[in-house]
């Protein structure tokens, strides 16, 4: 079975500029997730997609960070304008179910995207 | 509100010696707890996850950890650490009907040869 797949791998830009990053989940898994890990820190989710739907994005600053998962497949993060504050890893999950079950299933990660804002 | 907790975000053993990452969670519902591993510019990994049931639970790589309600903890113990267990080590909370997570702040383990 394939695992969640990221890129790019890194990616460096300067404050102001803008980035996106890709992500294609787990084949058959309905949820997926984006988490931002800053050095030293655990991850933080910024946003749970469950199919095409949202369902959590308390946590992503929309005046900047975007995220979309048009097909309820394939999901891309973007940041407009960067800042340094942004510089972190970006990671993908996914999991099979998610919202709406009796249990809780375990995440699945991607290696990540390393952001550097200079 | 759910919260982790790991105390101490450095830990040395020696190899052969017994590994100890602490973890205390508060929850307001019962917990579903997990213990992720992440090695280098890598994402991070399933060790293992305490659901509902038998409050020990095995995990992969020889890990193992105890759910223990009255002291809200799932502290994560190896009886003799490898050189290969050099990692950065999560605990996770979560709640049965959302499957949102909630990290805690991660401890890097080293083992000394």
């Amino acid at each position: 079975e394939a695992g969640v797949a990221q890129s790019p791998r890194y990616k460096i830009i300067e404050k102001r500029q803008s980035v996106a990053f890709w992500c294609n989940p787990i084949s058959g898994h309905a949820t997926l997730y984006w988490y931002q890990q800053i050095l030293g820190q655990g991850p933080k989710l910024l946003i749970q997609f469950q199919n095409n739907g949202v369902v959590d994005d308390s946590q992503l600053p929309k005046d900047r960070f975007s995220a979309e998962r048009l097909k309820g497949v394939d999901s891309t993060l973007k940041i407009q304008p960067a800042k340094l504050e942004d510089s972190a890893v970006y990671l993908c999950a996914s999991s099979y179910t998610g919202t709406s079950s009796s249990f809780v299933d375990e995440q699945y990660f991607g290696p990540g995207t390393r952001l550097t804002v200079t | 509100a759910q919260s982790v907790t790991q105390l101490g975000s450095h830990v040395s053993v020696s190899e052969g010696a017994l590994v100890l990452l602490r973890c205390n969670y508060s929850s307001s519902v019962p917990p579903y707890l997990f213990w992720y591993v992440q090695y280098p510019n890598q994402g991070l990994q399933l060790l293992l996850k305490y659901t509902t049931g038998a409050t020990l639970v095995k995990g992969i790589n020889g890990f193992e950890a105890e759910f223990k309600k009255s002291e809200t903890s799932f502290h994560l113990t190896k009886p003799s650490a490898h050189m290969s267990d050099a990692a950065e080590y999560f605990c996770a909370v979560s709640q049965y009907n959302f499957n949102k997570f909630y990290f805690g702040s991660g401890t890097k383990l080293n083992v000394k040869p």
